[in-house]
């Protein structure tokens, strides 16, 4: 089975970054998702790691350590859009045929 | 390119009562799924559907639950009969069949049961 870790909630102020942490526990591991959720709305697909390194994507960029099996969402230059909630999510090797698993939510709010 | 599209967009029932949820995927996607998402939780999977055959369906409350997809293309979702702890959002996703890490949901159906 798979479980995810990440912070119930963050609060930052426009223009500053944030890091948002992950942690996750794999019986077989197929690469790290992000996905955007804001209150009401549809999660929406950030980006996703199969290897480790940086992955970046305009103001928002993506980590993965897999000897750590750690991973984090990194948000710069921060919008007061950008207040919503943040998933992680994985996808088992083992069980190829399973969709994502995703983590409980990281909630950011971003104050002015 | 036109998105997910679910219908309805909110639903109140009582207990023991029946409801069902519609979805149609993005043009071409082959894969399928079903979420339930409660309040301040991730989704959680209920169903996954590659084309019209069911590829993971370990999560799906069978005694109450079902789910169909004819043709391969729109499906379905039925609770029968529901309980006060099925009130959550029920989000279709799709995507193309190798390429599940990204996954393209719908609005969602907002349940509440009372």
């Amino acid at each position: 089975g798979q479980s995810l870790e990440q912070p119930s909630e963050v609060t930052a102020v426009e223009g500053a970054i944030v890091q948002i942490n992950c942690t996750y526990q794999t019986s077989g591991f197929y690469g790290l998702s992000w996905y955007q959720q804001h209150d009401g709305g549809a999660p929406t697909f950030l980006s996703y790691n199969a290897l480790d390194g940086l992955e970046e994507t305009g103001r928002f960029s993506s980590f993965l350590s897999r000897s750590d099996s750690y991973g984090y969402l990194l948000l710069q230059e921060l919008q007061m859009k950008d207040s919503a909630s943040y998933f992680c999510a994985v996808r088992d090797l083992d069980t190829g045929r399973r969709a994502l698993t995703f983590g409980s939510g990281t909630r950011l709010q971003v104050q002015p | 390119e036109a998105g997910v599209a679910q219908s309805p967009r909110y639903k109140i029932i009582e207990k023991r009562q029946s409801v069902a949820f519609w979805c149609n995927p993005i043009s071409g996607h082959a894969t399928l799924y079903w979420y339930q998402q409660i309040l301040g939780q991730g989704p959680k999977l209920l169903i996954q559907f590659q084309n019209n055959g069911v590829v993971d369906d370990s999560q799906l409350p069978k005694d109450r639950f079902s789910a169909e997809r004819l043709k391969g293309v729109d499906s379905t979702l039925k609770i029968q009969p529901a309980k006060l702890e099925d009130s959550a959002v029920y989000l279709c996703a799709s995507s193309h069949s190798d390429r599940t890490n990204i996954q393209y949901f719908g609005a969602g159906t907002r349940l509440s049961v009372l």
